[in-house]
């Protein structure tokens, strides 16, 4: 248990289909983060939120859509996918945005099929 | 933030220390050397970071070479469930977000 949870743990869903991912943090973190792991490939930093506010978006395709309506809760907001973004989507936060001690806690992840 | 490099898998009995090394010849005065783990279909786990001093927690040991070029992560009695993805990774720790993995070390402990 890292403090981090997200739901559902998987999710099949068809290309038309629109849902959400979500993500709560138990810790007091001020930042929040989703990234996406494809097979076989390395983690991609996706968004990032300071205090609810989006940092970074790093030229992610509007088809996702990211929210965070306070510092505990993250949704990743999907509609029209394809099936190339079947992926696990991870949720992160940590402490603060930057600073002396940069650690950050993983949820376990929602495995997405896009079929 | 500086590149790393990782052998991309490794073996290691059970009981017996695991030794994972990665070589970060780029990197600068600021940047720290981070290790996460990723078990199979699980978010990554972090498990220890060190700037120059070697360092000691209940999960490993962080080995930093003088020249700060290359370290070694070393979980001292490794068990079955240490079977994971191992990365390493340096950075600035004001440069922001992202913490960039790489491809890793994939670790099979063994009976």
């Amino acid at each position: 248990e890292t403090g981090v949870t997200q739901t559902p743990r998987h999710l099949v869903m068809g290309m038309t289909n629109k849902k959400s991912l979500k993500c709560e943090q138990h810790l007091g973190h001020n930042a929040m983060y989703w990234y996406k792991q494809s097979a076989k490939k390395p983690l991609e930093l996706m968004f990032v939120y300071s205090l609810e506010e989006r940092v970074e978006n790093n030229s992610v395709p509007s088809r996702f859509s990211p929210e965070c309506p306070n510092s505990s809760h993250l949704f990743l907001h999907l509609h029209t996918l394809q099936p190339e973004d079947s992926a696990l989507y991870l949720c992160a936060s940590s402490p603060r945005l930057a600073g002396d001690y940069n650690e950050q806690f993983f949820g376990p992840g929602t495995r997405l099929t896009v079929l | 933030d500086a590149k790393t490099t990782q052998p991309p898998s490794m073996d290691c009995a059970e009981g017996r220390a695991a030794n994972l090394p990665c070589n970060h010849s780029t990197i600068s005065g600021n940047e720290y050397v981070y290790w996460y783990r990723q078990i199979h279909s699980q978010g990554p786990q972090y498990i220890i970071h060190g700037l120059k001093n070697n360092e000691t927690n209940e999960m490993a040991s962080l080995i930093i070479t003088e020249d700060r070029k290359s370290s070694t992560l070393i979980l001292p009695h490794a068990t079955l469930r240490d079977t994971a993805v191992y990365y390493c990774i340096v950075r600035v720790d004001d440069s922001g977000y992202a913490l960039n993995f790489g491809k890793g070390t994939s670790l099979l402990v063994t009976p």
